[in-house]
């Protein structure tokens, strides 16, 4: 069973669209990472939320963690060519109470973005 | 910021061959990470250090696979008798550990070594 899930898988879309990704999970998190990953290169920190009902801008990124800190989104607006990638999740669960836990990942959402 | 590397980018070898990769995390982190990564899945833990000690493995790290990070710097990642189903993505990752506020113990990934056992 996937701690973590992502939607969709796969998604394609026109220079310029508006585009939601989603990451669920029944289990509650301290935190939660979004990463982006290309193809032969490991994943690229996008960024950190912590609390519950969070928002965080990034340029065209909007990253919203779930009041209850069991789901987040990422909403990105006017979607560019160069936003192609994996987009992944990834939770951490504070598991010693040491705010230092190991991380989960989802399988990720591939971000087609078409010229 | 030097960031987290990994030694070699790419390994190919051939079935029963033994292989080591290396990764040197960013400086000041005291935790070290280990992921396997295949094809459409997302980074699969195998294991963790914090300074020198291994503090977690996974259950998919068999006895073929040891790491070791003996000085609670760089780290090795070893794969004896290599079988076609460990070809992978192998991700290296590092973060503060301990030392880091509530929940922003964020982990830094390297490029990853891919392995291809033929």
């Amino acid at each position: 069973t996937q701690l973590l899930e992502q939607s969709p898988q796969f998604l394609s879309i026109q220079e310029g669209e508006n585009l939601t990704v989603y990451c669920n999970s029944s289990s509650v998190f301290s935190s939660l990472q979004w990463y982006r990953q290309e193809p032969g290169e490991g994943p690229v920190l996008l960024v950190t939320v912590v609390t519950g009902g969070e928002v965080k801008k990034l340029k065209r990124l909007t990253f919203q963690f779930g009041d209850a800190r069991k789901d987040s989104s990422l909403h990105i607006t006017a979607a560019q060519p160069g936003d192609t990638g994996l987009y992944l999740c990834a939770a951490m669960i504070d598991v010693y109470n040491t705010n230092a836990g190991k991380s989960t990942f989802g399988d990720g959402t591939t971000l087609t973005v078409k010229p | 910021d030097t960031g987290v590397s990994q030694d070699p980018r790419h390994k190919i070898t051939k079935r029963g061959q033994n292989v080591t990769f290396r990764c040197d995390p960013i400086s000041e982190h005291n935790r070290l990470y280990w992921y396997r990564q295949t094809l459409g899945q997302g980074p699969e833990f195998l294991t963790y250090f914090q300074n020198e000690a291994q503090l977690e493995k996974s259950r998919l790290l068999s006895d073929r696979f040891s790491a070791e990070r003996p000085k609670g710097s760089f780290s090795t990642l070893e794969i004896q008798r290599t079988e076609q189903g460990d070809s992978a993505m192998y991700l290296c990752a590092s973060s503060l550990g301990i030392t880091a506020t509530v929940g922003t113990d964020t982990q830094y990934f390297g490029p990853g070594t891919r392995l291809t056992v033929l």
